[in-house]
């Protein structure tokens, strides 16, 4: 599996725009980049997704470098329930099911 | 509530017990997988099933660990024998094919081991 390098921890305020970057430098041309978080205490949920246009939805934007070698996450206003575990994984474009591969993430810390 | 649910939520035993934990995932969902999360760490997939069969298993999922879905509804993972290295957070998922490279997965809220 292609990997992806994202910083250990981030920290920022409320209210304020987060961005979240992730390295994936030997993605290959049919690898989504998936995002997914973990609350605390909670199981992983999913954030969004793309392959190579930026992509929005309502808990985020996924904005994808134009070599795909690089993507960032964009939380637009912080709140303190975003405060997580943000996982940066990449899923190849096959059909069936498809095992996710964590890496160890971005812990994000929002600040009041 | 429609998601996924795992029971128990948590799970004290001493070594060399055996345990099962028991995972529903969304009720359309025909994909089920297993991971297991320690401390600080991401999570690892264990296995994963489509309907009943069982199409992969990690090198992780020693002999002492069966995991079984016999009406490709729910699912069970045993953990014969435990030992302290299995404390973790056991994880399920469910899924549903979406379209290429759209295979969401949705969590229960794990069940967390602790072998004393």
């Amino acid at each position: 599996d292609a990997k992806t390098t994202q910083p250990n921890s981030m920290e920022s305020n409320e209210e304020e725009p987060v961005h979240l970057p992730c390295n994936h430098s030997t993605i290959s041309g049919t690898d989504y980049i998936h995002w997914y978080r973990q609350l605390p205490s909670q199981g992983p949920e999913y954030v969004i997704h793309g392959l190579t246009s930026n992509v929005n939805n309502r808990m985020a934007s996924l904005a994808i470098a134009e070599d795909r070698k690089s993507s960032t996450l964009i939380l637009h206003r912080a709140t303190l329930r975003d405060a997580a575990v943000y996982y940066c994984i990449l899923r190849a474009i096959i059909q069936g099911a498809q095992k996710l591969v964590f890496g160890q993430g971005t812990r994000l810390t929002i600040n009041p | 509530d429609t998601g996924v649910s795992q029971n128990p939520r948590h799970k004290i035993t001493k070594r060399g017990q055996n345990v099962t934990f028991r995972c529903d995932p969304i009720s359309e969902h025909n994909r089920l997988y297993w991971y297991r999360q320690t401390l600080g760490q991401g999570p690892e997939f264990l296995t994963y099933f489509q309907n009943e069969a069982q199409l992969e298993k990690s090198r992780l999922l020693s002999d002492r660990f069966s995991a079984e879905r016999p009406k490709g509804s729910f699912s069970t993972l045993e953990i014969q024998r435990t030992e302290q290295g299995d404390s973790a957070m056991y994880l399920c998922a469910s899924g549903a094919p979406s379209g290429r490279g759209t295979d969401t997965q949705y969590f229960g809220p794990g069940t967390r081991l602790t072998v004393l």
